[in-house]
């Protein structure tokens, strides 16, 4: 069964520090890969997405995450945070499924940054 | 401006009310998606509509019905609910449903079953 894991439901960290928000996957078959923020009171916007080609991938806002695959990994980065980032923070996984391309979403990561 | 509009924001409803929430986008897209979203679970996706046709239900209550009646429009209709189908529902759309398409949410429905 394919599935999408964050395993921090929520991470504090002081403003200017650097943040990693976890994601891992587990899937036998190709994968598109996303992360979505959802601010308070609106709807999830993209950040990033990894499609094909470079592991490495920028986003809005100054993120990054990187593609692992041998450790069906898509941590997301940023090296130094702000408070307009507090927000939760949403992995998207698609799984190519009798070709029909079947989107799962993590249960998200709130992100909150401390003054 | 996401381009991606519901109505209303807030709902309050008794579990013998019929209601119904709507959604719009501007974007010129194939494809629209309705998700609950309760706290501490992961998004749910209830439906997908490409091209004015259901692709996806899954498995969803039949207390819900969705209706797509052009490419710009998708209503998701309510009736005799539970409170535990109190949640977020968001709507979202995609240039078509293809898995690597971004999707545009709206920024939902916050709805509350007495």
């Amino acid at each position: 069964a394919q599935s999408v894991t964050q395993l921090d439901s929520q991470v504090p960290v002081f403003e200017e520090a650097p943040v990693e928000l976890r994601c891992n996957y587990s899937s036998s078959v190709s994968v598109y890969l996303f992360w979505y923020v959802q601010y308070p009171n609106q709807g999830l916007q993209l950040l990033l997405k990894y499609l094909s080609g470079s592991t490495l991938v920028k986003g809005i806002n100054g993120f990054e995450a990187e593609f692992n695959k041998s450790q069906t990994s898509f941590h997301l980065r940023k090296p130094s945070v702000h408070i307009s980032d507090t927000a939760e923070y949403f992995c998207a996984v698609t799984f190519s499924s009798g070709g029909y391309q079947k989107v799962t979403f993590g249960t998200g990561t709130k992100l909150q940054v401390i003054p | 401006e996401t381009g991606v509009t519901q109505t209303p924001r807030h709902l309050v409803m008794g579990m013998t009310n019929k209601k119904s929430l709507k959604c719009e986008q501007h974007l010129g897209h194939n494809a629209m998606y309705w998700y609950k979203q309760s706290a501490k679970k992961p998004l749910e996706l209830m439906f997908v509509y490409s091209l004015e046709e259901r692709v996806e239900n899954n498995s969803v209550p039949s207390r819900f019905s969705p209706e797509c009646p052009n490419s710009s429009h998708l209503f998701l209709h309510l009736h005799t609910l539970q409170p535990e189908d109190s949640a977020l529902y968001l709507c979202a759309s995609s240039p078509r449903d293809r898995g690597l398409d971004t999707q545009y949410f709206g920024p939902g429905t916050r709805l509350t079953v007495l």
